[in-house]
Formats: structure tokens, C-alpha cells, sequence
């Protein structure tokens, strides 16, 4: 089944203890990336990777890292976390043949930082 | 400054009755514009897109409109069915970004 898995889907960790979310898709998709959603501010994009060993910032990457060493793994890395990184976060991918490719979400990760 | 504004939080609407949701949008060099649907506890789901060169896209039940000139573009659901209360995203794509609005909450009553 054609699926894009993270984990874990819930954490509730404490500020300043690293923590990595796992991302990984099976479609064999060059363009993934990363959101946070936030009450009334919708979807923000964190970061994106156009293929294996490129990334790039998007709309809020402060206190994020991303690699991308593989094609089907991206996983978001929070070096440091804080209360403010609080909220509900969905890796995507897509094939990368044009800009209206409809990207695959997955269930998302649901962070609490105290 | 959000680039993509849909300013209903939240609709109600009656079974079989069609429903419209509004974005409005600043940047002028977007290249498409897409519709997400996301049910609780799951990812957003693709629903249907339009470019940028064109005015009106339909699949089935469902039709999104663009007015270039007022930088507006609505998703017209017809006729609304429970199954579809869920938010409902719009997102504007330019080269590999995609950036979101806030999403309005669709209920379709019985």
C-alpha cells in the first residue's frame, strides 16, 4: 500500500531534550517535507527536500533540522525543543513533475513540549 | 502576513445543499492553486487543484473557481453530503513551495 508512515504519532517530551520524528514513504517520491498545524494559522511549511541530500528552509524552520540521506526517510530533528514547538506535525511527499503534483500526507505526529 | 487567507473558520450546510468555501489570496505568481480536504486524526488528502491559466476546474461534485482579478477562488461541494464535514484547505503552489490557508471546518447536516 502506497503510504507515507511517521512516528511516533504521539510524544510528549520536555524542553531541551532532543527528539527526532521519523518520516518515510514508499512511493519512491523525489520531493518531501515537512508542516506544523497550529489553531488558526493552518499549515506552515518547515522544510522541504527536492531529492537525497537537498534540502532547503521553508516558511518556519527555526529550531528544526532535517537530512535527507535517503530517498524514502526525512526525518525532522529538534535539537533543543521548546513549549513553542507544541503542535501537530505532517511529513508529505510527491513526485516532483510540475508544480500542481498533489502531495501525499501522512497521519501526523502530535508533539507536547512542557 | 498570510498569503493565502480563508477567512471562515467554520460552515454549516444542509444535506443535498451546496457548499462554498472562500480563499483569498495576495501573491500574483502562484502557479496553481490546490484544495485539501483533512478528517480528525488523519493527514490532509488531496481534493482538487486549478492553474493559474484558467477559471474554473470540476470533478464531479466538486468545482473551484478562480477570479484572478479579485485574487479569489472558491470550492463549490454540489450537492453537500455528510460524509463531506471535514476542513478544507486551500493552498497556493509556487515553483516547489506550498503555502496554506488556516482552513475552514465543514459540517453537513442531516
Amino acid at each position: 500500500e502506497a503510504q507515507v508512515t511517521q512516528n511516533p504519532r504521539y510524544l510528549i517530551t520536555v524542553t531541551g531534550k532532543k527528539l527526532t520524528v521519523t518520516c518515510s514513504q514508499n512511493m519512491n517520491h523525489e520531493y518531501m517535507s515537512w508542516y506544523r498545524q497550529d489553531p488558526g494559522l493552518g499549515l506552515r511549511q518547515i522544510y522541504y527536500s527536492m531529492n537525497v541530500e537537498v534540502t532547503d528552509k521553508g516558511d518556519v524552520p527555526e529550531g528544526y533540522k532535517v537530512s535527507r540521506k535517503e530517498k524514502r526517510n526525512f526525518p525532522l530533528i529538534l535539537e533543543s525543543p521548546s513549549p513553542n514547538q507544541t503542535s501537530l506535525y505532517f511529513c508529505a511527499s510527491s513526485t516532483y513533475s510540475g508544480p500542481d503534483n498533489e502531495q501525499f500526507f501522512g497521519p501526523g505526529t502530535r508533539l507536547t513540549v512542557l | 502576513d498570510q498569503q493565502v487567507k480563508q477567512n471562515s473558520p467554520s460552515l454549516s450546510v444542509q444535506e443535498g445543499r451546496i457548499s462554498i468555501l472562500n480563499c483569498d489570496y495576495t501573491n500574483s505568481m502562484f502557479d496553481y492553486f490546490l484544495w485539501y480536504k483533512k478528517y480528525p486524526a488523519e493527514g490532509p488528502t488531496f481534493l482538487i487543484s486549478i492553474s493559474s491559466i484558467k477559471d474554473k476546474n470540476e470533478d464531479g461534485r466538486f468545482t473551484v473557481f478562480l477570479n484572478k482579478s479579485a485574487k479569489h477562488l472558491s470550492l463549490h461541494i454540489v450537492p453537500s453530503q455528510p460524509g463531506d464535514s471535514a476542513v478544507y484547505f486551500c493552498a497556493e503552489t509556487s515553483g516547489s513551495r506550498l503555502t496554506f490557508g488556516e482552513g475552514t471546518q465543514l459540517t453537513v447536516n442531516p
